[in-house]
């Protein structure tokens, strides 16, 4: 079956500075691949998502990049805000079943 | 619209007590999802059904049971806690049809068991 591995666990950077996570995956019929944030105590929401016909997507301060022949995908945010601040979870899909989330990430934006 | 409710939001078990765990869409889609997080941890996913009349097995299957009982509602079964269960249990839905695949999750159920 499909296997997401997520990387770092946790990241801190200083508010105005990028941050990139990155995501590998196993199964190369996988074919969809979403960015979810989730705050504390709050539902995942959907920020990002890519199918593998694009190489790349961007949405003002957020892109994400897919490698499809590597099998890694990457979340790409610039400028970064205090409300950045959040776990990130990253996941692989084919046609939108059977989803595999990544472990995620804990982004911590400092002032 | 409500998006994705599901009840209840908080529930405590003892070991060996059945549950089950409703969730309702008012979107129309066709897919539903039940997956569990635990501290720390990313979502596993327990049972998905891809449309009306079929459900399919996740990551994490074992001890749980599904119903699709119409294209709005998913609900998930516990029929004998264990404590291994303890964790928020999230469900969610999908157009999954026109090339639309974003999952939309409703607000999570904490469950407790001792």
């Amino acid at each position: 079956g499909e296997n997401v591995e997520q990387h770092p666990s946790t990241l801190s950077v200083q508010e105005g500075d990028s941050a990139v996570i990155k995501c590998t995956y196993s199964d190369s019929a996988s074919n969809y691949f979403p960015w979810y944030k989730q705050e504390l105590g709050k539902r995942p929401q959907l920020i990002i998502d890519i199918r593998s016909n694009v190489g790349e997507k961007k949405d003002q301060r957020i892109a994400v990049t897919l490698n499809k022949t590597a099998k890694h995908f990457s979340l790409h945010i610039t400028e970064t805000q205090p409300e950045d601040s959040a776990v990130y979870f990253c996941a692989a899909s084919n046609y939108g079943q059977n989803f595999v989330f990544g472990p995620g990430t804990r982004l911590s934006v400092l002032p | 619209n409500a998006g994705v409710t599901q009840t209840p939001k908080f529930q405590v078990l003892k070991t060996g007590q059945s549950m089950t765990l409703q969730c309702a869409q008012d979107m129309n889609h066709n897919s539903m999802y039940w997956y569990r997080q635990d501290p720390g941890m990313g979502l596993r996913l327990i049972y998905y059904s891809a449309s009306e009349g079929t459900t399919d097995k996740g990551e994490v299957p074992n001890g749980y049971n599904v119903s699709r009982l119409n294209k709005r509602e998913f609900s998930l079964r516990l029929e004998s806690a264990a404590p291994s269960q303890t964790s928020v249990y999230f469900c969610a839905s999908s157009p999954l049809a026109g090339g639309k695949e974003t999952q939309y999750f409703g607000p999570g159920t904490r469950l407790l068991v001792l």
